[in-house]
Formats: C-alpha cells, structure tokens, sequence
C-alpha cells in the first residue's frame, strides 16, 4: 500500500544547476500539490496540478520554476538556475479528486541544498 | 486569502505534561480544520480533523474543537509523551464549495519532550 513516494530524499546542485525533483502520488490519485518549506518556516503552497494540467500555480515563482504531471509518470517540479535561496525541502501531496473534504497525503519531501 | 497564527515555538515540556498549542485561523467560506504532525526527517502526516462548527477531532491522544464564535482550533493532549516530539502544523482546509484544495499552514510549533 504505498504512499506517496518521491525522489531524491536529498539533492545537491551548485548554483546555476537545474534541480528536477519527482512525486508519485498515491496510487489512483489524480491531484498533486506541490510545497515548500524554507528553514524553520512552515509549508507554502507552490501549485496544484491534475493530469495534465496545471490548475493553480499562485504560488510558483514567476521565473526558473516549472512543474508538470503528465498523463503517464511522476510529476515533476523543476528549478532552473538555482540559487542559494531555493535551498528548502520540497513536499508533494496527493488527494483523490475535489469535491468533499480530500485529504491530502504528503511524501517525505526532497530536501534541496544549493551551493 | 486564508491564513492561520499558530503558537510560537518551540515548546518544552516534560513527559506526562499537559499540552495546549494555539491555532486561531481566517478563511473566506467555512472551512474545515485540520493538525498536521511533522516527525524528523519526515513529511506530514495528519494527526486530526474537524468538519464543521463544535466538532472534535481526536487521535493518539490528542484533541481539538472546532470554536467557530473565536475562529479557533487549540490542540490539546493530557499527557505527552517524548515520542509526541514534533512540529505540529495547524492548517485551514476551503472546503467543498471552494475550487482548490490548496492547504494554508501556520508556521508551525516545535514541541520538544523531555523524558
């Protein structure tokens, strides 16, 4: 009964590097979120995405992020050009679909250190 | 938009110490509550939930009631243990009629048990 998986738990880039972190959701869930959690801060929406599409992204930085989550495979978030401040743990969660309360089920988290 | 304040941290108690941890909240519609836990290492894991006005959500130990007259939602348990050891996240959830799912998280509370 697997939960939402993601990888890597750690990634290192040095500035300037593209940092492509990966979420499986829950199996037969078919809405993603994406979060941040900067250092001792609580968690922060990036964007919910359903297959294919991305419903909201308020919270994705304008520039060098992206995310995706195709018809087949993992979503994916992607920072371009890191910097030092992207250094944070990113979480993904997953829910079955809106409509009542979905609860949302969260991975490990990918934790992103830039140098 | 939604937000929630939550009760500095971090926390230190002893064990068998009674805990309250604050969470007072704002949120456009009537949404539901939700506890999440936070263990080292570790993604989120929901630790209770309230649905409507007066509810109690409960588990392992620990309460909260949903005060919709203060907008808030304390969490409480009797007894705490060292293995309650953790960052609990108090977040508002937008409820059915909303068009999103997104979760907003106060920063949240460390709270440290010592044996």
């Amino acid at each position: 009964n697997a939960g939402v998986m993601q990888n890597p738990r750690h990634l290192v880039r040095r500035r300037g590097q593209e940092a492509r972190l990966r979420c499986s959701p829950v199996k037969g869930h078919s809405h993603v979120y994406w979060y941040r959690q900067l250092p001792e801060e609580g968690l922060k929406f990036m964007v919910y995405l359903q297959k294919e599409n991305i419903i909201d992204e308020s919270g994705m930085p304008k520039e060098r992020f992206s995310a995706e989550f195709p018809k087949e495979g993992p979503s994916i978030l992607r920072i371009q050009q890191v910097v030092r401040g992207d250094s944070a743990a990113y979480f993904c969660a997953s829910s079955p679909g809106t409509g009542g309360l979905n609860e949302q089920f969260f991975g490990p988290g990918t934790r992103l250190t830039v140098l | 938009g939604d937000s929630v304040t939550q009760m500095e941290g971090p926390v230190t108690l002893s064990e068998e110490a009674f805990l309250t941890i604050n969470c007072t909240y704002t949120a456009t519609g009537y949404p539901s509550l939700f506890w999440y836990v936070q263990y080292p290492g570790e993604g989120l894991q929901l630790l209770l939930k309230a649905t409507k006005a007066d509810d109690k959500g409960s588990n392992k130990g620990f309460e909260a009631t949903y005060r919709k007259e203060t907008t808030s939602f304390h969490l409480e348990k009797g007894s705490v243990q060292v293995s309650d050891s953790a960052v609990y996240f108090c977040a508002p959830h937008p409820g059915e009629k909303s068009s999103g799912d997104k979760l907003t998280f106060g920063t949240g509370t460390r709270l440290a048990v010592r044996p």
